[in-house]
């Protein structure tokens, strides 16, 4: 069964920090997604990638499948960046299998 | 923009009652997914489906059950509450493929 680990689970850091989130799961994989939880529940989709790199303004997210491992990046973190973020794999591209959880990384960015 | 909602954000039900938790999307999205959210377990897969009357078990179905009558509504179904069910409760949807999008979350209470 694959496992999704996430590191570190909780993470406080300074505003203008760079951050580094990491994500390592255990069997090969067609698509990971990286997602953002603010308090009060609503999950929002930040990348889905399988290869290589991808960059949302201050996001950045790489994968590496041959050491199935995958990093999110915040660059300049600001206090709103504060949140839950969480690591999911898919094995059909996020489509018919629905997604398999870390249990996701608490980033709390204080001013 | 993709919307999925959520019918209720907030419910308390008493132990043995029938729970239905309702999930729309607006953009003819054939895959459907229930998930349940839990301190220290993170997002754990109930149910999806794949088309209009399929589905399919995810990882913790037990206690639970599904609907999906038409293309656009997916419900889960709680037989008969019981109060380890007490959970966050998140329905998605995706295009074939694709990233998925989340609902708000309902938050369940047993009682």
């Amino acid at each position: 069964k694959n496992e999704v680990e996430q590191s570190p689970q909780n993470l406080t850091a300074q505003e203008g920090e760079f951050i580094t989130i990491n994500c390592s799961y255990s069997v090969g994989i067609s698509a990971l997604h990286w997602l953002q939880q603010h308090p009060g529940g609503g999950i929002v989709s930040l990348f889905m990638l399988s290869s290589g790199k991808k960059k949302h303004g201050r996001l950045i997210a790489t994968i590496n499948i041959q050491e199935k491992h995958s990093s999110l990046h915040i660059t300049a973190s600001h206090p709103r960046d504060s949140a839950v973020y969480i690591c999911a794999v898919s094995f059909s591209g996020g489509g018919a299998d629905g997604l398999t959880f870390g249990k996701g990384t608490h980033l709390i960015i204080q001013p | 923009d993709v919307k999925v909602t959520q019918s209720s954000r907030y419910l308390v039900k008493r132990t043995g009652e029938k729970v239905f938790l309702e999930c729309v999307q607006d953009m003819d999205h054939e895959n459907m997914f229930w998930y349940r959210q839990d301190p220290g377990l993170g997002l754990r897969l109930i149910y999806f489906s794949y088309d209009v009357k399929m589905k399919e078990k995810g990882d913790i179905p037990e206690g639970y059950s599904v609907s999906r009558e038409k293309k656009e509504r997916f419900s889960l179904i709680l037989e008969s509450a019981s109060t380890n069910q007490t959970s966050m409760y998140l329905c998605a949807s995706s295009p074939h493929a694709y990233e998925q999008y989340f609902g708000p979350g309902t938050r369940l209470t047993v009682t």
